[in-house]
């Protein structure tokens, strides 16, 4: 697609859901992170997948976060047994590829908004 | 310490005020840096890259300092336009793989 294509836009969810977020990057681009941003605060990294692989997930607050990507192409972030905490905007970009990065920046999504109520 | 550190602001200005923001990173081994921009509720987008030698696109200028690890962002002739949240982008770790988001300066353009 022309950008970076994240859904749902808002998720509202009972404590203890479990709740998945879907990230469509730009066509081609085989580098996708996944970045979360609370009220006020900077963007926290997540995890990072080159084609299907994540050889970066540093950034996993827990281990009732996961993610996976399929084809290259579209990723999911699953959060299960949601806690309040969790509530922030959740952020996917990509680029062409990782070392590009440094030319280039990401293209982020429009993220979606996860209160967890 | 944060690893990157910027003013949050607010940093509220006069149409057409000159304003600049400053962000200083703690790892002098970074290697690349940028400056996004991310209006209220939306995604963070790229406004510019930061060069050693210093850039200038139309009415932003940036700078980077590396002896005093600091980039900074100068907007001149501001607009309403330019009301955002201004983060600060820096690149470090082997191949320069490792991204440090700043929390971001927020500005305030009023006419």
């Amino acid at each position: 697609g022309a950008g970076v294509s994240q859904s749902p836009s808002n998720k509202v969810t009972e404590k203890g859901k479990d709740v998945e977020l879907r990230c469509d990057p730009i066509s081609g681009h085989t580098a996708l992170y996944w970045y979360r941003q609370s009220l006020g605060q900077g963007l926290e990294f997540l995890i990072y997948f080159q084609g299907n692989s994540a050889p970066d997930k540093s950034g996993l607050p827990s281990d009732r976060f996961s993610a996976e990507r399929t084809g290259g192409s579209v990723s999911t972030l699953t959060i299960q047994r949601t806690q309040q905490e969790d509530s922030a905007v959740y952020l996917c970009a990509s680029s062409l590829s990782r070392g590009l990065v440094a030319n280039y920046g990401y293209t982020f999504g429009s993220g979606t908004r996860l209160t967890v109520v | 310490r944060k690893e990157v550190e910027q003013d949050p602001g607010p940093f509220n200005v006069p149409e057409g005020a000159t304003v600049a923001f400053n962000c200083t990173y703690s790892n002098s081994a970074s290697q690349s840096f940028f400056w996004y921009r991310q209006d209220c509720r939306k995604e963070p987008k790229l406004l510019m890259s930061v060069y050693s030698s210093g850039n200038e696109d139309g009415r932003f200028t940036a700078q980077l300092n590396r002896a005093s690890q600091y980039i900074s962002l100068l907007i001149r002739d501001s607009k309403l336009s330019d009301s955002a949240t201004y983060l600060c982008v820096v690149l470090t770790g082997t191949g320069g793989f490792k991204t440090i988001f700043g929390a971001g300066t927020r500005l305030f353009v009023k006419a």
